[in-house]
């Protein structure tokens, strides 16, 4: 089945600066990459998503890029504030298409 | 709107006690998901339900039975807990285009 790798499992930058994290997936039949934060005592949410037929998508200080033929994926965040620290999750539809399979999260520490 | 909820959001029990973990959701997603999160593990899969009445297992199935009368229903059975699963469980849902929506979780202690 899909298997889904993320790094690094901790992350901490200077506010301002950018941060990157990336994944790679297993399953080549694999078509949406979604990135979830996860706050302290909260479930988690999406922040942004990728589909297969993209290879870059934006969203203000966030972007995610996704390279098919290598198969991985990076979210990328920059002017990185404090409200950023969380930890993130990426992960992949599975082979059935229905379940995704997450990566293990990112700690994410913004210090001002 | 409540969107997905999930009770109780905290729960200690006993070893070898049944414990039911609600989740409710209120946009009539077709699908709904239930996962636990431990420390190294990130998200797991224990069972998932495309509709009413059809449900199937996921990565980490054993020991849950899962249900669902009811679209907007999905509860999560622990016939007889262990200490391995103390965990936190959150519940998910999606109308079937791929973004899941998480519940707020369930902090679950077996002693």
């Amino acid at each position: 089945g899909e298997n889904v790798e993320q790094h690094p499992s901790t992350l901490s930058v200077q506010e301002g600066d950018s941060a990157v994290i990336k994944c790679t997936y297993s399953d080549s039949a694999s078509n949406y990459f979604p990135w979830y934060k996860q706050e302290l005592g909260k479930g988690p949410q999406l922040i942004i998503d990728i589909r297969s037929n993209v290879g870059e998508k934006k969203d203000q200080r966030i972007a995610v890029t996704l390279n098919k033929t290598a198969k991985h994926f990076s979210l990328h965040i920059t002017e990185t504030q404090p409200e950023d620290s969380a930890v993130y999750f990426c992960a992949a539809i599975s082979q059935a298409g229905t379940a995704l399979i997450f990566g293990k999260g990112t700690t994410l520490s913004v210090s001002s | 709107d409540a969107g997905i909820t999930q009770s109780p959001r905290y729960k200690i029990t006993e070893t070898g006690r049944q414990v039911t973990l609600m989740c409710h959701q209120t946009w009539s997603h077709s699908y709904m998901f239930w996962y636990r999160q431990d420390l190294g593990h990130g998200l797991r899969l224990i069972y998932y339900s495309a509709a009413a009445d059809i449900t199937d297992k996921g990565e980490v199935p054993d020991g849950y039975v899962v249900s669902r009368s009811k679209t907007e229903n999905f509860p999560l059975t622990l016939e007889s807990a262990t200490r391995s699963q103390t965990s936190v469980y959150f519940c998910a849902s999606t109308s079937g285009a791929d973004t899941q929506y998480f519940g707020p979780g369930t902090r679950l202690t077996v002693l």
